[in-house]
């Protein structure tokens, strides 16, 4: 059964810094991973969408990356900003390819 | 429409008592999916839509919990008789192609608080 583990659970950090986030699955037989936003009451974003063949992908200050065979994927958030604040998820498909398996998520306070 | 669209935003039910949850996913989405979340968790899977057919319900608690898509469209979330444990976010998702292959659009969400 797939498992998804996030680390840290929270984290607490000044504005400007550079910080990482971390996942790991347990089945590596994944189609994508996808990194997503929470907002205290709020629905989910989709921030990023790895497919299993890409290692990597880019938007604006955000990076993730992919180690499938590691079972695990790392969301780089350069040059924080008090906007950032809120609550990151990672997913992965279960075998069948139709669900998301999510992890606890990782809330994210960046201060001014 | 722009985005998922999901009512009632917030339901408060006495233990015992039915409800629906209406989810309007964006409009041309095949794929259609619900999540429960409950407090400081990720949302777990219950069920899974392509058009109106309900591909995958191995996600549903138990079988107080029922889901319809009748015309490939509006969705419907039931449960019969809540109890306390069923209290959480209710999200529905959408999504262009099948399967879990593409981006997702939530919704809100439902916040079912039973008393």
């Amino acid at each position: 059964k797939q498992e998804v583990t996030q680390i840290p659970a929270a984290l607490s950090v000044p504005e400007g810094e550079n910080l990482v986030l971390n996942c790991s699955f347990t089945d590596s037989a994944i189609y994508n991973l996808q990194w997503f936003r929470q907002d205290p009451g709020k629905g989910l974003t989709s921030l990023l969408l790895i497919q299993s063949s890409q290692r990597e992908q880019t938007s604006g200050r955000l990076n993730a990356s992919l180690d499938k065979s590691s079972g695990r994927s790392t969301l780089y958030i350069a040059a924080s900003q008090p906007g950032d604040s809120a609550t990151y998820l990672c997913a992965v498909n279960n075998q069948a390819g139709t669900a998301l398996i999510f992890g606890k998520g990782t809330t994210l306070s960046v201060s001014s | 429409g722009a985005g998922v669209s999901q009512s009632p935003r917030y339901k408060v039910a006495k233990r015992g008592q039915d409800v629906a949850l209406r989810c309007d996913p964006i409009s041309g989405h095949v794929s259609l999916f619900w999540y429960q979340q409950a407090l400081g968790q990720g949302p777990e899977f219950l069920t899974y839509f392509q058009n109106e057919a309900q591909l995958d319900k191995s996600g549903l608690p138990s079988d107080r919990f029922f889901a319809e898509r009748p015309e490939g469209s509006v969705s419907t979330l039931k449960i019969q008789r809540t109890q306390q444990e069923d209290s959480a976010v209710y999200l529905c998702a959408s999504s262009l192609g099948r399967g879990t292959g593409y981006g997702y659009t939530f919704g809100s969400g439902t916040r079912l608080t039973v008393v």
